[in-house]
């Protein structure tokens, strides 16, 4: 069974700080998606990086996927209480049926 | 709206009921899958299927059926609810094209089995 790591678990800031969360694998993926998901419903697609180093930056959310893809980040510049959420990554190696999630970070934006 | 429909949105079993999870898309997509979430466990893969009369097992199979007959239904089956099964179950769609895929999520069925 492949695992993806998510660090931190728990993550509770004020406006306008910065952030970063970690998914980590020990396996290669071929791709990687970012999800935010709010209470009572299902998670919505953010991004989708394919190539390793890859980049990518959504308004204020900047993804990264490591060189290896074994790994991504996320990183959120000024978070705003709008951002709150709990944020899965998820990494492909098969068909587009099958993903494996990450084990979540659960963050708060307080005001 | 287009999209993942499921229901019910909430439903309580008592142990060893059966019941169906339904799950409808409009989108035309090829796959669709079944997750449950857990806390602090992330989405589990129970079945995927790649098309109308294909399906296969995921991460966490035992006590489901699925089966897929259209494009647009992928039901989910319990055969005989255990406590173990209380969890939120999400369906998704999804398309493949050139490398990229796009999933789109319904809103879950929050199960309780008592």
């Amino acid at each position: 069974t492949q695992l993806l790591e998510q660090s931190p678990q728990f993550l509770s800031i004020q406006e306008g700080e910065n952030l970063t969360v970690y998914c980590n694998s020990s396996s290669v993926f071929s791709s990687l998606q970012w999800y935010r998901q709010e209470p009572g419903e299902g998670p919505v697609l953010l991004v989708t990086v394919v190539t390793g180093g890859e980049v990518k930056k959504l308004k204020r959310l900047t993804f990264q996927f490591g060189d290896a893809r074994k790994d991504s980040s996320l990183h959120i510049t000024a978070a705003q209480p709008g951002d709150t959420g709990l944020y899965l990554c998820a990494g492909k190696t098969g068909t587009a049926s099958k993903l494996t999630f990450g084990t979540g970070t659960r963050l708060q934006v307080t005001l | 709206n287009a999209g993942v429909t499921q229901t019910p949105k909430f439903q309580v079993l008592k142990t060893g009921q059966s019941m169906t999870l339904q799950c409808a898309q409009d989108m035309n997509h090829e796959y669709m899958s079944w997750y449950r979430q857990d806390p602090g466990m992330g989405l589990r893969l129970i079945h995927y299927s790649v098309g109308a009369g294909i399906t296969d097992q995921g991460e966490v199979p035992n006590g489901y059926n699925v089966s897929r007959s259209t494009t647009e239904d992928f039901p989910l089956r319990l055969l005989s609810a255990a406590p173990s099964q209380t969890s939120v179950y999400f369906c998704a769609s999804s398309y493949s094209s050139g490398g990229y895929y796009g999933y789109t999520f319904g809103s879950g069925t929050r199960l309780t089995v008592v």
